[in-house]
Protein backbone atom coordinates (compact mmCIF):
# COMPACT_ATOMS: atom_id res chain seq x y z
CA UNK A 1 0.00 0.00 0.00
CA UNK A 2 1.05 3.55 -0.14
CA UNK A 3 3.46 5.03 2.36
CA UNK A 4 4.21 8.38 3.43
CA UNK A 5 7.18 8.45 5.67
CA UNK A 6 7.40 11.73 8.35
CA UNK A 7 10.61 12.77 10.18
CA UNK A 8 11.30 13.32 12.88
CA UNK A 9 8.61 12.12 15.17
CA UNK A 10 9.48 13.46 18.41
CA UNK A 11 11.08 16.87 18.74
CA UNK A 12 12.10 19.12 21.26
CA UNK A 13 13.64 22.41 20.68
CA UNK A 14 14.09 26.27 22.76
CA UNK A 15 11.73 28.71 22.18
CA UNK A 16 12.64 31.11 19.26
CA UNK A 17 14.28 28.75 16.95
CA UNK A 18 13.24 26.62 13.87
CA UNK A 19 11.92 23.09 13.79
CA UNK A 20 11.49 21.43 9.57
CA UNK A 21 9.29 18.60 9.31
CA UNK A 22 9.82 16.74 6.32
CA UNK A 23 6.77 14.32 5.04
CA UNK A 24 7.81 12.24 1.85
CA UNK A 25 5.50 9.57 -0.12
CA UNK A 26 7.22 6.50 -0.77
CA UNK A 27 5.85 5.06 -3.51
CA UNK A 28 3.39 7.42 -5.20
CA UNK A 29 3.82 10.58 -6.84
CA UNK A 30 1.74 13.06 -4.11
CA UNK A 31 0.29 15.94 -6.38
CA UNK A 32 -1.53 17.46 -3.12
CA UNK A 33 0.23 17.49 0.66
CA UNK A 34 -2.31 18.70 3.39
CA UNK A 35 -1.04 19.78 7.00
CA UNK A 36 -2.96 19.31 10.24
CA UNK A 37 -2.01 20.08 13.96
CA UNK A 38 -3.77 18.30 16.54
CA UNK A 39 -3.71 19.27 20.24
CA UNK A 40 -4.77 16.45 23.19
CA UNK A 41 -7.94 15.16 23.09
CA UNK A 42 -9.05 17.43 20.15
CA UNK A 43 -9.77 16.52 16.59
CA UNK A 44 -6.94 16.92 13.39
CA UNK A 45 -7.24 20.95 12.20
CA UNK A 46 -6.14 21.37 8.49
CA UNK A 47 -3.38 23.93 8.99
CA UNK A 48 -2.69 24.04 5.00
CA UNK A 49 -3.04 22.45 1.50
CA UNK A 50 -0.36 22.12 -1.10
CA UNK A 51 0.23 21.26 -4.91
CA UNK A 52 3.57 20.18 -5.98
CA UNK A 53 5.50 23.78 -7.23
CA UNK A 54 3.02 26.05 -6.29
CA UNK A 55 2.26 28.62 -3.03
CA UNK A 56 0.29 26.83 -0.26
CA UNK A 57 -3.10 27.90 0.63
CA UNK A 58 -3.15 28.36 4.08
CA UNK A 59 -6.65 28.34 6.58
CA UNK A 60 -7.23 30.87 8.43
CA UNK A 61 -6.65 31.79 11.25
CA UNK A 62 -2.85 30.16 10.52
CA UNK A 63 0.07 32.27 10.03
CA UNK A 64 1.83 31.57 6.84
CA UNK A 65 4.50 33.24 7.89
CA UNK A 66 5.44 31.19 10.80
CA UNK A 67 4.28 27.89 9.61
CA UNK A 68 6.37 27.68 6.05
CA UNK A 69 5.27 24.92 3.75
CA UNK A 70 7.85 23.79 0.70
CA UNK A 71 6.02 21.41 -1.71
CA UNK A 72 9.19 21.52 -4.12
CA UNK A 73 8.40 17.99 -5.73
CA UNK A 74 5.50 15.16 -6.07
CA UNK A 75 7.09 13.72 -3.27
CA UNK A 76 8.62 16.01 -0.89
CA UNK A 77 6.87 18.25 1.34
CA UNK A 78 8.31 19.85 4.72
CA UNK A 79 6.89 22.30 6.96
CA UNK A 80 9.14 24.49 9.23
CA UNK A 81 7.57 25.97 12.23
CA UNK A 82 9.53 29.36 12.55
CA UNK A 83 10.74 30.88 15.91
CA UNK A 84 8.63 28.69 17.65
CA UNK A 85 6.56 29.11 20.85
CA UNK A 86 5.53 26.55 23.82
CA UNK A 87 2.44 27.37 22.25
CA UNK A 88 3.20 25.92 19.25
CA UNK A 89 3.43 22.81 20.83
CA UNK A 90 1.12 20.23 19.20
CA UNK A 91 1.25 16.96 17.15
CA UNK A 92 1.60 17.68 13.28
CA UNK A 93 0.30 15.39 10.68
CA UNK A 94 0.75 15.66 6.91
CA UNK A 95 -1.23 13.68 4.38
CA UNK A 96 -0.66 13.04 1.09
CA UNK A 97 -2.85 12.60 -2.05
CA UNK A 98 -1.99 11.53 -5.82
CA UNK A 99 -3.69 11.17 -8.71
CA UNK A 100 -2.42 7.19 -8.95
CA UNK A 101 -2.87 7.13 -4.65
CA UNK A 102 -4.91 4.49 -2.86
CA UNK A 103 -8.49 4.77 -3.88
CA UNK A 104 -9.26 6.12 -0.65
CA UNK A 105 -7.22 9.06 -1.58
CA UNK A 106 -5.15 10.19 1.69
CA UNK A 107 -2.55 8.76 3.23
CA UNK A 108 -1.22 10.02 7.08
CA UNK A 109 2.58 10.16 7.89
CA UNK A 110 3.50 8.94 11.07
CA UNK A 111 3.46 12.44 12.89
CA UNK A 112 5.65 14.44 14.88
CA UNK A 113 5.27 15.63 18.25
CA UNK A 114 6.58 18.98 18.61
CA UNK A 115 7.64 20.47 21.97
CA UNK A 116 8.62 23.61 22.40
CA UNK A 117 10.54 24.19 25.97
CA UNK B 1 -19.84 26.38 7.49
CA UNK B 2 -18.80 22.73 6.69
CA UNK B 3 -18.86 21.05 9.83
CA UNK B 4 -18.49 17.22 10.95
CA UNK B 5 -19.98 16.20 14.09
CA UNK B 6 -19.87 12.94 15.99
CA UNK B 7 -21.19 11.07 18.66
CA UNK B 8 -20.84 10.43 21.31
CA UNK B 9 -17.39 11.91 21.73
CA UNK B 10 -16.41 8.71 24.88
CA UNK B 11 -17.63 5.37 25.21
CA UNK B 12 -17.23 2.67 27.36
CA UNK B 13 -17.97 -0.80 26.84
CA UNK B 14 -16.78 -4.46 28.11
CA UNK B 15 -15.61 -6.76 25.65
CA UNK B 16 -17.75 -8.94 23.50
CA UNK B 17 -19.72 -5.87 23.62
CA UNK B 18 -21.00 -4.61 19.84
CA UNK B 19 -21.49 -0.72 19.67
CA UNK B 20 -22.47 1.90 17.29
CA UNK B 21 -20.25 4.79 16.31
CA UNK B 22 -22.41 8.10 14.81
CA UNK B 23 -21.07 10.72 12.27
CA UNK B 24 -23.46 13.62 11.07
CA UNK B 25 -22.28 16.07 8.69
CA UNK B 26 -22.74 19.58 6.69
CA UNK B 27 -21.22 19.69 3.74
CA UNK B 28 -20.96 21.91 0.47
CA UNK B 29 -19.61 19.99 -2.44
CA UNK B 30 -19.30 16.20 -0.38
CA UNK B 31 -17.45 13.90 -2.34
CA UNK B 32 -16.76 10.85 0.18
CA UNK B 33 -16.92 9.91 3.85
CA UNK B 34 -13.89 8.41 5.57
CA UNK B 35 -13.41 6.87 8.87
CA UNK B 36 -10.15 5.90 11.03
CA UNK B 37 -9.03 4.50 13.55
CA UNK B 38 -5.86 6.51 15.77
CA UNK B 39 -4.68 5.33 18.71
CA UNK B 40 -0.97 7.06 19.77
CA UNK B 41 -0.06 8.31 16.63
CA UNK B 42 -1.29 9.14 13.31
CA UNK B 43 -4.90 8.37 11.89
CA UNK B 44 -5.47 4.93 9.61
CA UNK B 45 -7.34 4.39 7.54
CA UNK B 46 -10.92 2.14 7.74
CA UNK B 47 -13.11 3.04 5.45
CA UNK B 48 -14.21 5.10 2.67
CA UNK B 49 -17.72 5.60 1.83
CA UNK B 50 -19.23 7.52 -1.62
CA UNK B 51 -22.96 5.80 -2.26
CA UNK B 52 -25.61 5.42 0.23
CA UNK B 53 -26.82 2.26 1.47
CA UNK B 54 -24.29 0.41 0.08
CA UNK B 55 -22.39 -1.41 3.86
CA UNK B 56 -18.50 -1.90 3.60
CA UNK B 57 -17.42 -4.90 5.85
CA UNK B 58 -14.05 -5.46 7.39
CA UNK B 59 -13.85 -8.15 9.65
CA UNK B 60 -16.14 -6.63 12.53
CA UNK B 61 -16.32 -3.75 11.61
CA UNK B 62 -18.33 -2.53 8.88
CA UNK B 63 -19.96 1.27 8.08
CA UNK B 64 -22.56 2.46 5.75
CA UNK B 65 -23.53 5.94 4.56
CA UNK B 66 -27.34 8.19 4.19
CA UNK B 67 -26.16 10.92 2.22
CA UNK B 68 -29.95 11.87 2.28
CA UNK B 69 -29.97 12.51 5.94
CA UNK B 70 -26.46 13.30 5.71
CA UNK B 71 -24.95 10.48 7.96
CA UNK B 72 -22.87 7.97 8.58
CA UNK B 73 -22.44 4.81 11.24
CA UNK B 74 -19.26 2.87 12.34
CA UNK B 75 -20.65 -0.56 13.83
CA UNK B 76 -17.82 -2.90 15.62
CA UNK B 77 -19.20 -6.34 16.68
CA UNK B 78 -18.02 -8.47 19.23
CA UNK B 79 -15.32 -5.74 20.89
CA UNK B 80 -11.68 -6.28 21.85
CA UNK B 81 -9.29 -4.27 24.02
CA UNK B 82 -7.58 -3.41 20.84
CA UNK B 83 -10.38 -2.03 19.53
CA UNK B 84 -9.60 0.93 22.31
CA UNK B 85 -8.64 3.89 20.18
CA UNK B 86 -10.38 7.49 18.72
CA UNK B 87 -12.57 7.05 15.46
CA UNK B 88 -12.38 9.83 13.36
CA UNK B 89 -15.15 10.60 10.79
CA UNK B 90 -13.86 12.47 8.42
CA UNK B 91 -15.78 14.69 4.72
CA UNK B 92 -13.93 15.04 1.58
CA UNK B 93 -14.93 17.67 0.34
CA UNK B 94 -14.08 19.68 -3.08
CA UNK B 95 -12.33 22.72 -1.44
CA UNK B 96 -13.78 26.14 -1.88
CA UNK B 97 -13.76 27.19 -5.62
CA UNK B 98 -10.88 24.62 -6.45
CA UNK B 99 -10.57 20.77 -7.77
CA UNK B 100 -8.54 19.98 -4.71
CA UNK B 101 -10.02 18.54 -2.32
CA UNK B 102 -9.69 18.64 1.90
CA UNK B 103 -10.55 16.50 4.54
CA UNK B 104 -13.13 18.03 7.50
CA UNK B 105 -12.71 16.21 10.28
CA UNK B 106 -15.10 15.52 13.23
CA UNK B 107 -13.66 15.70 16.82
CA UNK B 108 -13.66 11.94 17.03
CA UNK B 109 -15.33 9.19 19.24
CA UNK B 110 -13.03 7.69 22.33
CA UNK B 111 -13.57 4.23 22.17
CA UNK B 112 -12.48 2.53 25.46
CA UNK B 113 -13.45 -1.29 25.84
CA UNK B 114 -12.83 -3.23 29.17
CA UNK B 115 -11.66 -6.62 29.64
Amino acid sequence: GAVVSQHPSRVICKSGTSVKIECRSLDFQATTMFWYRQFPKQSLMLMATSNEGSKATYEQGVEKDKFLINHASLTLSTLTVTSAHPEDSSFYICSARGKTGPPYGYTFGSGTRLTVV
Amino acid sequence: EDKVVQSPLSLVVHEGDTVTLNCSYEVTNFRSLLWYKQEKKAPTFLFMLTSSGIEKKSGRLSSILDKKELFSILNITATQTGDSAVYLCAVDSLARGGSQGNLIFGKGTKLSVKP
